[in-house]
């Protein structure tokens, strides 16, 4: 397996603009998160899924973010519109179960909002 | 102004010493805890896991202690070399199937 796919690895993109990141999972795995990770905040979860179903969006900033799983290998996150404070890398990981086993991480996407 | 940035503990070794990263967790409840590598540019890569019914696990150059008397966990790499340089996160599981919980992270700076 070519281990969680994002795309695209980066995007720079002007404020008010609507941005969407892409995640595929592992396949065979039914949990999927997205974590955003700043260096004032450190690595913070947003949202996760549990077989397509998000089941805690707590982690989301306000309404301007939004996340979709619509089959169990895609999901998108976002952000409309978007902020110079949304800047940050966005990392997608999945895993079997939701806890109590490894998560696999994507090499990110560096989103930078100007 | 200027925002502060999250000041990341630094670890600086010399390359052939062993390393001890350590990491204090919050839930007393948490059941299984993950090292991860996060080097420049890539996203946070598994090192090691644990989970609470044992005190101790090692790997390829690297060992895992758990303490759950006083919650902390500590990563031990022996023989350091400038590969390990990279910034070391711990997570935690805290309840059943909820996902895991990171820890700020350690900087690790191996010296040549």
């Amino acid at each position: 397996d070519a281990g969680v796919i994002q795309s695209p690895r980066h995007e720079v993109t002007e404020m008010g603009q609507e941005v969407t990141l892409r995640c595929k999972p592992i396949s065979g795995h039914n949990s999927l998160f997205w974590y955003r990770q700043t260096m004032m905040r450190g690595l913070e979860l947003l949202i996760y899924f549990n077989n397509n179903v998000p089941i805690d969006d707590s982690g989301m900033p306000e309404d301007r973010f939004s996340a979709k799983m619509p089959n169990a290998s895609f999901s998108t996150l976002k952000i409309q519109p978007s902020e110079p404070r949304d800047s940050a890398v966005y990392f997608c990981a999945s895993s079997l179960v939701p806890g109590n086993t490894e998560a696999f991480f994507g090499q990110g996407t560096r989103l930078t909002v100007v | 102004g200027e925002s502060v940035g999250l000041h990341l503990p630094t670890l600086s070794v010399q390359e052939g010493d062993n390393s001890i990263i350590n990491c204090a967790y919050s839930n007393s409840a948490s059941d299984y805890f993950i090292w991860y590598k996060q080097e420049s540019g890539k996203g946070p890569q598994f090192i090691i896991d644990i989970r609470s019914n044992m005190d101790k696990r090692q790997g390829q150059r690297v060992t895992v202690l758990l303490n759950k008397t006083v919650k902390h966990l500590s990563l031990q790499i022996a023989a350091t070399q400038p590969g390990d340089s990279a910034v070391y996160f711990c997570a935690e599981n805290p309840q059943g199937n909820t996902p895991l919980v990171f820890g700020k992270g350690t900087r690790l700076s191996v010296i040549a």
